[in-house]
């Protein structure tokens, strides 16, 4: 389809438990970016994949924040033992190129975590 | 990547143009300029890019100063649905594998539009 799908649209999450996102980018995107909202107006950039390899990953809290987009399955971002800080909305977007700076991405709605 | 600035927030009346401006006085030659807007509860939507010459596109124009310095995103015909926050991005055209083609949001412009 034409949509970047995440699920679920809502998590909550007690303090330590763990919490998994899932993304499932458009067919034929080869990049997936993962990004935090925290604030509104502030997106936090994680990490980056190109298929199932890691791009990029200089936004990624290494301790508690994985994340894995193997062949033929959703995207995921797993988070060990949340804590408050990690209440957010995560985004998961795709692009079909990355370095060129003249093609869009296309972002989901999102995945709301929350965190009590 | 360069920064932009942008005024926080704006309003518009319905039907009437809306003319958002951006400041990128750094921008390099390979940088292109794109515009992302998020609505209410939704995740960001890309609106237009351009790298030297202004562009249309059904949404919006986007009108790129003669030095690159600034750019504007003009929405012909404001109506309440284009109520939302409009980021000004800059992206290196060039390959940068370090980089990862990430977009790096700033603190975009609240467009409000009144009816």
């Amino acid at each position: 389809g034409e949509e970047v799908a995440q699920t679920p649209k809502h998590l909550v999450r007690g303090e330590g438990q763990k919490a998994k996102l899932y993304c499932a980018p458009i067919k034929g995107h080869s990049y997936v970016f993962w990004y935090q909202q925290v604030l509104k107006n502030e997106f936090k950039f994680l990490i980056s994949f190109q298929n199932e390899n890691v791009f990029d990953e200089t936004g990624m809290p290494k301790e508690r924040f994985s994340a894995k987009c193997l062949p033929n399955s959703p995207c995921s971002l797993e988070i060990q033992a949340t804590k408050l800080e990690d209440s957010a909305v995560y985004f998961c977007a795709s692009s079909v190129l990355t370095y060129r700076g003249g093609y869009g991405y296309t972002f989901g709605s999102g995945t709301r975590l929350t965190v009590v | 990547d360069a920064k932009t600035t942008q005024p926080n927030s704006m309003e518009s009346n319905e039907e009437e143009p809306v003319h958002l401006p951006c400041n990128h006085s750094t921008i390099s030659g390979t940088d292109y300029i794109h515009w992302y807007r998020q609505l209410p509860s939704q995740g960001p939507e890309y609106v237009i890019h351009g790298l030297t010459s202004n562009v249309n596109n059904r949404m919006a124009s986007l009108a790129i100063a003669e030095d690159r310095k600034s750019s504007t995103l003009i929405l012909h015909r404001a109506t309440l649905r284009d109520a939302a926050v409009y980021y000004c991005i800059l992206r290196d055209v060039t390959p940068s594998y370090n980089q990862g083609g990430k977009l790096i949001f700033g603190q975009g412009t609240e467009l409000s539009v009144k009816p």
